[in-house]
């Protein structure tokens, strides 16, 4: 039973454009959802978070859009640069279960072309 | 800046062997995980502990053990190597608080051969 899901392994933007990450959620309790950036042979790097008190968090060229009613997040790119191509991780948490475990989505492999 | 230190960034073993990860974070988290990477599948939890000689089981914790004597380390443990255990393995830590995100190491591919 897939917690997390990023429904498109892949996308392919241009330099310059807006790259748009998708990630649904079926578990209604979680509470605290992130955005990691995995360059191959690296490990996940944390790259910003949204607690469900918010819809919206900026930090610099990332923007994460969260709407609880569907059950969604995404994350935004913009402008989207060729150093922006990795793999992009979903992950969610119910810390209000005490836990501070995180569900991982699949994640989607960004390619940003010059 | 969080710095989680895996000790090997590749490693090869041999089926049967028992095999040893270990993982170093010098920013006095409580909470340390491991993680397996696979292709198609994500990251998927093996072990966590959220303080010494503490662990509880994640996802998929057949085949492993796991070690945390002092705060700073967790090992895991592959008590006898099957190749289906080939993988990049990812250790974690975290603030034992409420939204606090995960930093990672750079990973241990290890291969079972």
């Amino acid at each position: 039973d897939q917690q997390v899901k990023q429904n498109s392994p892949s996308l392919s933007v241009q330099e310059g454009r807006i790259s748009i990450l998708n990630c649904d959620y079926t578990n209604s309790m979680f509470d605290y959802f992130l955005w990691y950036k995995k360059y191959p042979a690296e490990g996940p790097t944390f790259l910003i978070s949204i607690s469900s008190i918010k819809d919206k968090n900026e930090d610099g060229r990332f923007t994460v859009f969260l709407n609880k009613s569907a059950k969604h997040l995404s994350l935004h790119i913009v402008p989207s640069q060729p150093g922006d191509s990795a793999v992009y991780f979903c992950a969610a948490s119910d810390a209000q279960g005490g836990s501070e475990k995180l569900v991982f989505g699949k994640g989607t492999k960004l390619t940003v072309n010059p | 800046d969080v710095k989680v230190t895996q000790s090997s960034r590749y490693l090869v073993k041999r089926t049967g062997e028992k095999v040893f990860l270990e993982c170093v974070q010098d920013m006095d988290h409580e909470n340390m995980f491991w993680y397996r990477q696979d292709p198609g599948l994500g990251l998927r939890l093996i072990y966590f502990s959220y303080d010494v000689k503490m662990k509880e089981k994640g996802d998929i914790p057949e085949g492993y053990s796991v070690s945390r004597e002092k705060k700073e380390r967790f090992s895991l443990i592959l008590e006898s190597a099957s190749t289906n255990q080939t993988s990049m393995y990812l250790c974690a830590s975290s603030i034992r608080a409420r939204n606090q995100p995960q930093h990672f190491g750079d990973g241990t591919r290890l291969s079972i051969l």
